[in-house]
């Protein structure tokens, strides 16, 4: 089955600029999706399609995908970015969820 | 603004089956230009796909959890439910209901705020 490796956590200073990966084998070749969780919430959808921001998500988060690494960019770290962020793809019909990632905001 | 809404007891009994219905309102589960989801996410732990709907009734589900599970849609109440059966400890979990966009290579747009359910005797 097909999987998704996210690191355990990402430490970004207040202003600064976090960076989630997402790797898979040949992810470049899928639509990579994310979500944000905050602390006891459900998961909001915040990249979809590899770059794209449903309505209401600021421009400070961006996604790319290439080769074997998708990657989830926060820019301008706010405290209000602290959460899991989790990413996902379509494979073999099966929605596959990455392992998480912890951001922390100092 | 669509809403889901996720309903059903908050324990069940080992070897029992949990049953869940997600309520949709502000949307329509007979369009057909979504799908229907459901997620679960054990304590301290990631997302698990269980299995999507459409509105004709065909499904799919997680090859890990097919042989417990039935995923069913009710037009005529605008809602569709979750079905796992033979439970046991490891099913704990925060269960939540999703709309699937741009189909079945898609993503999830809208989800419930989420139903906990313990398997304990």
């Amino acid at each position: 089955s097909y999987e998704l490796t996210q690191p355990l956590s990402v430490s970004v200073a207040l202003g600064q600029t976090a960076r989630v990966t997402c790797g898979g084998d040949n992810i470049g070749t899928k639509n990579v999706h994310w979500y944000q969780q905050r602390p006891g919430q459900a998961p909001v959808l915040v990249i979809y399609r590899d770059s794209n921001r449903p309505s209401g998500i600021p421009e400070r988060l961006s996604g790319s995908n290439s080769g074997n690494t998708a990657t989830l960019t926060i820019s301008r770290a706010q405290a209000g970015d602290e959460a899991d962020y989790y990413c996902q793809v379509w494979d073999s019909s099966s929605f596959v969820f990455g392992t998480g990632t912890k951001v922390i905001v100092l | 603004q669509l809403q889901l809404q996720e309903s059903g007891p908050g324990l069940v009994k080992p070897s029992e089956t949990l049953s869940l219905t997600c309520i949709v309102s502000g949307g329509s589960v007979s369009s057909s230009s979504y799908y229907w989801g459901w997620i679960r996410q054990s304590p301290g732990k990631g997302l698990e796909w269980i299995g999507t709907v459409y509105y004709s009734g065909s499904a799919d589900y997680n090859s890990s959890l097919k042989s417990r599970v039935t995923i069913s849609i009710d037009t005529s109440k605008n809602q569709f439910s979750l079905k796992l059966s033979s439970v046991t400890a490891a099913d704990t979990a925060i269960y939540y209901c999703a709309r699937l966009n741009w189909g079945l290579l898609g993503y999830f747009d809208y989800w419930g705020q989420g139903a906990q359910v313990t398997v304990s005797s």
